[in-house]
C-alpha cells in the first residue's frame, strides 16, 4: 500500500543553518505529494506541494523536489530561522486518498 | 476569510461517555475530512464527504464512530461509547475539492478519556 517514511526527529540546528529533513513514499503511479507544517498552538497548514516528477515546490525560503528515481521529496532550506520552529508532516494523495507521514519536530536555537 | 472552526477545542470524558465534535469549514468547499492525531504521529483519515456524501469511511470505527454532514456544510463526528484509546486530537479540514486540493486544518479537538 501506500505509505510515507520521514526522519525522525527531533531536529535541533542554530540559526541560519542549513536544514533537510528526509521524506520518502511508497505508491503506484504518481502522486502528489506535500509538505504541511504545524506551528505551535495552531492547525497544519500547506508549506508547499509537487504534483509531478521533477516538479519543484516552494515557499519562505523552503524547497523540495519530486523525485520519481529515488521516491523521494525532501525539505531544505538554506538558513533557517528561531520562527521556523514547528512540526513539518510529508503527505502524499493517491486514488483520493492521502496520508501523513509521523512528522519531524524542529527545534531552531538563536 | 475565517478558517475552519471547531468545537470544543479540549474535551475531558470519563470512558463509556458519549462525546461529539463539530466543524465548520471554509465556505464554499466541497470536501470535508475529519482526521484523528495520536501524540507524536500524522494524522489519520476517518472519513471524508464530498458535500454531504461520505466517500471514503473505510477508516471509521464505525462501531463506536459515526459523522454526519446533512447539509454538505458543518459536520459532526461522534464517539459513542468512548475508550481510553481514544484520547487523541481530532482534525477537521476542508479542500474545494478533493485530496489533491489544498487542505485547511481547524486547530483540533484535544480529546481525553480517563
Amino acid at each position: 500500500g501506500n505509505s510515507v517514511t520521514q526522519m525522525e526527529g527531533p531536529v535541533t540546528l542554530s540559526e541560519e543553518a542549513f536544514l533537510t529533513i528526509n521524506c520518502t513514499y511508497t505508491a503506484t503511479g504518481y502522486p502528489s505529494l506535500f509538505w504541511y507544517v504545524q506551528y505551535p498552538g495552531e492547525g497544519l497548514q500547506l508549506l508547499l506541494k509537487a504534483t509531478k516528477a521533477d516538479d519543484k515546490g516552494s515557499n519562505k525560503g523552503f524547497e523540495a523536489t519530486y523525485r520519481k528515481e529515488t521516491t523521494s521529496f525532501h525539505l531544505e532550506k538554506g538558513s533557517v530561522q528561531v520562527s521556523d520552529s514547528a512540526v513539518y508532516f510529508c503527505a502524499l494523495s493517491r486514488d483520493d486518498k492521502i496520508i501523513f507521514g509521523k512528522g519531524t519536530r524542529l527545534h531552531i536555537l538563536p | 476569510e475565517a478558517g475552519v472552526v471547531q468545537s470544543p477545542r479540549y474535551k475531558i470524558i470519563e470512558k463509556k461517555q458519549p462525546v461529539a465534535f463539530w466543524c465548520n469549514p471554509i465556505s464554499g468547499h466541497n470536501t470535508l475530512y475529519w482526521y484523528r492525531q495520536n501524540l507524536g504521529q500524522g494524522p489519520e483519515l476517518l472519513i471524508r464527504y464530498e458535500n454531504e456524501e461520505a466517500v471514503d469511511d473505510s477508516q471509521l470505527p464505525k462501531d463506536r464512530f459515526s459523522a454526519e454532514r446533512l447539509k454538505g456544510v458543518d459536520s459532526t463526528l461522534k464517539i459513542q461509547p468512548a475508550e481510553l484509546g481514544d484520547s487523541a486530537v481530532y482534525l477537521c479540514a476542508s479542500s474545494v475539492e478533493g485530496p489533491r486540493s489544498e487542505q485547511f486544518f481547524g486547530p483540533g479537538t484535544r480529546l481525553t478519556v480517563l
